[in-house]
């Protein structure tokens, strides 16, 4: 069963516009959820991690996410995109056991 | 930026030989990961090591095997490479468990099996 689902493939935006990248997983308990950002030809890099505690929490680059435990969702936002945001966003779900599962990516192409 | 090379960055080879990827970290983290990423498919993991001749299988490990004998080493082996294995193979590291803690990823080799 798919852990993690990103339902956005792609995602165009114009710079300075606000960012809402979707996120839901599936776990029957709370698990350990994750944003990463892939810029072209690179690796990996963590935005932002939730684990307990405040549900609204801040990352790097200035991008925030909420859990949201009713709707079982972790979405990725930016109130104003900049164009080196053009990138691909894994969300991921971390379960005990040593499980992680990544989602397949949104790619955010940003328009000046 | 973390200590994590991948070697080699681009491969091409051929159906049915043997081929292994390295990953060498000089952050001392017990933890290694490799990944697979395909399109439509996101990062899967392959195997993981929890620590020097320590490894233990993820999601889709069929096909490979990795071997880690040093802390900054991390190998992955692909006896008998098949078409299906063309994809970009990343490296991660953490320093605990990977699944609550922040994974630093290498730099990536792209694995071409003609």
């Amino acid at each position: 069963a798919q852990s993690v689902t990103q339902p956005d493939i792609h995602i165009t935006v114009s710079e300075g516009a606000s960012l809402e990248l979707r996120c839901n997983y599936s776990y029957g308990a709370t698990p350990y959820l994750f944003w990463y950002v892939q810029s072209p030809g690179q690796g990996l890099q963590l935005l932002l991690k939730y684990f307990s505690g405040d549900t609204l929490v801040q990352g790097i680059k200035g991008f925030e996410a909420e859990f949201k435990r009713s709707q079982s969702s972790f979405n990725l936002r930016k109130p104003s995109v900049h164009w080196s945001d053009a990138a691909e966003y894994f969300c991921a779900v971390g379960k005990t056991g040593n499980q992680f599962y990544f989602g397949t990516g949104t790619s955010l192409t940003v328009i000046p | 930026d973390a200590g994590i090379t991948q070697s080699p960055r681009h491969k091409v080879t051929e159906t049915g030989t043997p081929v292994t990827l390295r990953c060498h970290q000089t952050e001392n983290h017990r933890y290694m990961y490799w990944y697979r990423q395909d399109p439509g498919h996101g990062l899967r993991l392959i195997h993981y090591s929890y620590g020097v001749k320590d490894t233990d299988k993820g999601e889709v490990s069929d096909g490979y095997s990795v071997s880690r004998s040093k802390t900054e080493d991390f190998l992955l082996t692909l006896e008998s490479a098949t078409s299906s294995q063309t994809s970009v193979y990343f490296c991660a590291i953490s320093e605990s468990q990977g699944w609550l803690d922040e994974q630093y990823f290498g730099p990536g080799t792209r694995l071409t099996v003609t």
